[in-house]
C-alpha cells in the first residue's frame, strides 16, 4: 500500500538559516509526490510537484524539493528561511501502479516555525 | 477562476442537528475529494468522486455521514445526527482527470458541534 512519512512534526529554524522538510514515501510504482502549505484558517495550497525529468523541482514562495529515487524521498528545501513560512506543510504521493485514479496519500504534516 | 467554493465557512450546531455542507468545484474538473482535518487524526480523506459518481467512500466514519454529487458543479456532505466528535474542519478539493495534475482545495469549513 502506499503511504507518506513526514518523520517530524514540528521544524524550528532561524529566519535566513535554511529549511528542510523530510518526506519518505512507500509505493509500488512510479510516484507523483507533491508538497502544500496551510496557513493557519486556510485550506492547503500546492507548493510544488514531481512528476518526471529533473530531479530537482523549483516551486512557489523561493521553495524546491528533490526526488530521490533510491532513498525514496521528496525532501521540500528553502535556502534562506523567512518568518511568513511559519505554517504546516504537508508531503503527498500519487501511486502510478494503484488504479486510484487521483487520489492522493498524506503525510501528517510537519509545522515550521521560523523566528526571527 | 474562482478556484474551489466551499460554504459555509463556519458553521456551529448543537448535538442531534443535520449539517449539510457544500462544495463547487472548479470548472471542468473530473474529481472532487472531500476531507476532514482535526489535530487528533490530521488530514483525512472521506470520499471521493469522478464524473459525479462515487468511487471510494472507505473513509466515511459512520453511515451519519453521507455525501452527493448532483451534478459537476456541486457536491454536497451531510452529516445526520451530528454529534460533537464531528467537530473539524472540512475541505474539498478537485482536479482533473490528468494524473499530472494537482488537487486544488477549498477554503473549508470549520464544524463545531456542540
Amino acid at each position: 500500500a502506499q503511504s507518506v512519512a513526514q518523520p517530524e512534526d514540528q521544524v524550528n529554524v532561524a529566519e535566513g538559516n535554511p529549511l528542510t522538510v523530510k518526506c519518505t514515501y512507500s509505493v509500488s510504482g512510479n510516484p507523483y509526490l507533491f508538497w502544500y502549505v496551510q496557513y493557519p484558517n486556510r485550506g492547503l495550497q500546492f507548493l510544488l510537484k514531481y512528476i518526471t525529468g529533473d530531479n530537482l523541482v523549483k516551486g512557489s514562495y523561493g521553495f524546491e524539493a528533490e526526488f530521490n529515487k533510491s532513498q525514496t524521498s521528496f525532501h521540500l528545501k528553502k535556502p534562506s528561511a523567512l518568518v511568513s513560512d511559519s505554517a504546516l506543510y504537508f508531503c503527498a504521493v500519487r501511486d502510478l501502479a494503484r488504479a486510484a485514479g487521483n487520489k492522493l496519500t498524506f503525510g501528517g504534516g510537519t509545522r515550521v516555525l521560523v523566528k526571527p | 477562476d474562482a478556484g474551489v467554493i466551499q460554504s459555509p465557512r463556519h458553521e456551529v450546531t448543537e448535538m442531534g442537528q443535520e449539517v449539510t455542507l457544500r462544495c463547487k468545484p472548479i470548472s471542468g474538473h473530473d474529481y472532487l475529494f472531500w476531507y476532514r482535518q482535526t489535530m487528533m487524526r490530521g488530514l483525512e480523506l472521506l470520499i471521493y468522486f469522478n464524473n459525479n459518481v462515487p468511487i471510494d467512500d472507505s473513509g466515511m466514519p459512520e453511515d451519519r455521514f453521507s455525501a452527493k454529487m448532483p451534478n459537476a458543479s456541486f457536491s454536497t456532505l451531510k452529516i445526520q445526527p451530528s454529534e460533537p466528535r464531528d467537530s473539524a474542519v472540512y475541505f474539498c478539493a478537485s482536479s482533473s482527470a490528468d494524473l499530472t495534475d494537482t488537487q486544488y482545495f477549498g477554503p473549508g469549513t470549520r464544524l463545531t458541534v456542540l
